[in-house]
């Protein structure tokens, strides 16, 4: 069965240090995405970084980087020099191979301190 | 990357009312998603909505219920028949992501409440 893990209802970090968002991924697919949205109050979904299964190398975008560990199946996503407009909720997705559709885990909410 | 508009942003409706939901996007897409996100939940696909054909519906979602309509490659519907409050959600648009797209992109989402 495709499913997304994610085990952290919520997280907390101080401003201006990194945190690590935990997700794990089950799939039998050779191919298949893994993203990660940011979802502030407003309801919108952000779209923050991509991983592709057959990417070698870790994906980064500016301040956001995706650990991927595909023998562990995990997809974790690390935030450098936390800021307060961080906080929001997180959502680890996977898109199987062959498909568009998205499949999402339950999300953690992440409270930046100052 | 594309731009995808929903209207309304948000509404509030009467228990066996129906509403329709709309979604441009500025370019040609081939294939389009319709999720829901119940309060304090995690997004669930409804239905993906290809042009010129039959919406195709996830399992626990049916046309009767949500109607969705494909008129053309840059926007779509979808309805939510006879409200009741359980259908009070975030209802989200997406956009289909060829296998080299590496973005996958949502609309900014419509929050409905019934009541």
């Amino acid at each position: 069965a495709q499913k997304i893990t994610q085990t952290q209802p919520g997280m907390f970090v101080q401003e201006k240090e990194a945190v690590t968002l935990d997700c794990t991924y089950d799939t039998s697919d050779q191919s298949y995405g893994l993203f990660w949205y940011k979802q502030p109050s407003s309801g919108e979904m952000i779209f923050l970084i991509y991983q592709g299964s057959y990417d070698e190398q870790n994906a980064t975008e500016g301040r956001y980087s995706l650990n991927f560990q595909k023998a562990r199946k995990s997809a974790n996503l690390v935030i450098s020099a936390s800021q307060l407009g961080d906080s929001a909720m997180y959502f680890c997705a996977m898109r199987p191979g062959g498909y568009n559709k998205l499949i999402f885990g339950a999300g953690t909410r992440l409270a930046v301190h100052p | 990357s594309a731009v995808i508009s929903q209207k309304p942003s948000r509404d509030i409706c009467q228990r066996g009312t129906s509403l329709t939901i709309q979604c441009q996007v500025d370019s040609q897409v081939t294939m389009m998603f319709w999720y829901r996100q119940q309060p304090g939940q995690s997004l669930t696909l409804i239905a993906t909505a290809n042009q010129g054909s039959e919406a195709t519906y996830e399992s626990g979602f049916v046309i009767d219920k949500f109607p969705i309509s494909r008129p053309n490659l840059t926007f779509s519907t979808l309805t939510v028949s006879n409200m009741s409050p359980e259908d009070s959600s975030i209802y989200l648009c997406s956009l289909g992501a060829g296998h080299s797209r590496e973005t996958q992109y949502f609309g900014p989402g419509t929050r409905l409440l019934v009541l």
